[in-house]
C-alpha cells in the first residue's frame, strides 16, 4: 500500500551511540518532515525538507542531521545519542501547501 | 511566526453526547488548518482541514469542525460521540503567507478524549 515507511519500529541504544531513522515514501510528495512526539508537548518538528536537495532546521534540530538526497527517501541521523532523545520519531510527507501531512507508523526509541 | 494552543488535557464525554475539542491559533498571516487523531501505538491520522471558503469543515468519522477567524479558533465537533472515538486529538496549523513555514506544521501539545460507555 502507498504510504511512508519508517524503520525500525523499536530501538534501544547507548549514549554516545549513533544510528539513522529511514524513511521513505512512494506517493511523490514534495514536503517531509520529521517529528518527535513526548507526552504533554505534542509534535515537535525537527527536520523538514520542501524537495530532493532541500533541507532546513524545525523547532528542536540539535543532534539530528537530515539529508535529501531523493524525492524518496529522508533519513534522520542521530549523531551521538543522549537520553534526552528518548522519544517517538515521526516521518510524514505531503504533496502540497494546502495538503495534510501522511504520516507513518513511528520509531520508538530508547536511549539507555 | 504560527502557533496553536489547546487548552485542554482532556475531554470527558459520555457516549451520544456532543463533543467538543477546542483549539485556537496565531498565525501572521493566513492560516491552513489541520485536526488529526491518534490511536494508541499509531501513527497520526488526518481527520480534516480548512484551506479557504466555508467555514464549517466536514471529515472523516463523522467529524467537524468551525473556522471562527475573529476569535482565531478552529474547534473540532462531533454531534453523538462513540466509545471509539477514546483517542489523543491534535490540531495543527500552517502559515500560508511566509515562505518559510511551507514546510512547516506547528502542532497544539494534544487533547486525550475518552468517551464513556
Amino acid at each position: 500500500n502507498a504510504g511512508v515507511t519508517q524503520t525500525p519500529k523499536f530501538q534501544v541504544l547507548k549514549t554516545g551511540q549513533s544510528m539513522t531513522l529511514q524513511c521513505a515514501q512512494d506517493m511523490n510528495h514534495e514536503y517531509m518532515s520529521w517529528y518527535r512526539q513526548d507526552p504533554g508537548m505534542g509534535l515537535r518538528l525537527i527536520h523538514y525538507s520542501v524537495g530532493a536537495g532541500i533541507t532546513d532546521q524545525g523547532e528542536v534540530p540539535n543532534g539530528y542531521n537530515v539529508s535529501r538526497s531523493t524525492t524518496e527517501d529522508f533519513p534522520l541521523r542521530l549523531l551521538s545519542a543522549a537520553p534526552s532523545q528518548t522519544s517517538v520519531y515521526f516521518c510524514a510527507s505531503s504533496y502540497g501547501q494546502g495538503a495534510g501531512y501522511t504520516f507513518g507508523s513511528g520509531t520508538r526509541l530508547t536511549v539507555v | 511566526a504560527q502557533s496553536v494552543a489547546q487548552p485542554e488535557d482532556q475531554v470527558n464525554v459520555a457516549e451520544g453526547n456532543p463533543l467538543t475539542v477546542k483549539c485556537t491559533y496565531s498565525v501572521s498571516g493566513n492560516p491552513y488548518l489541520f485536526w488529526y487523531v491518534q490511536y494508541p501505538n499509531r501513527g497520526l491520522q488526518f481527520l480534516l482541514k480548512y484551506i479557504t471558503g466555508d467555514n464549517l469543515v466536514k471529515g472523516s468519522y463523522g467529524f467537524e469542525a468551525e473556522f471562527n477567524k475573529s476569535q482565531t479558533s478552529f474547534h473540532l465537533k462531533k454531534p453523538s460521540a462513540l466509545v471509539s472515538d477514546s483517542a489523543l486529538y491534535f490540531c495543527a496549523v500552517r502559515d500560508i503567507l511566509t515562505t518559510d513555514s511551507w514546510g512547516k506544521f506547528q502542532f497544539g501539545a494534544g487533547t486525550q478524549v475518552v468517551v464513556t460507555p
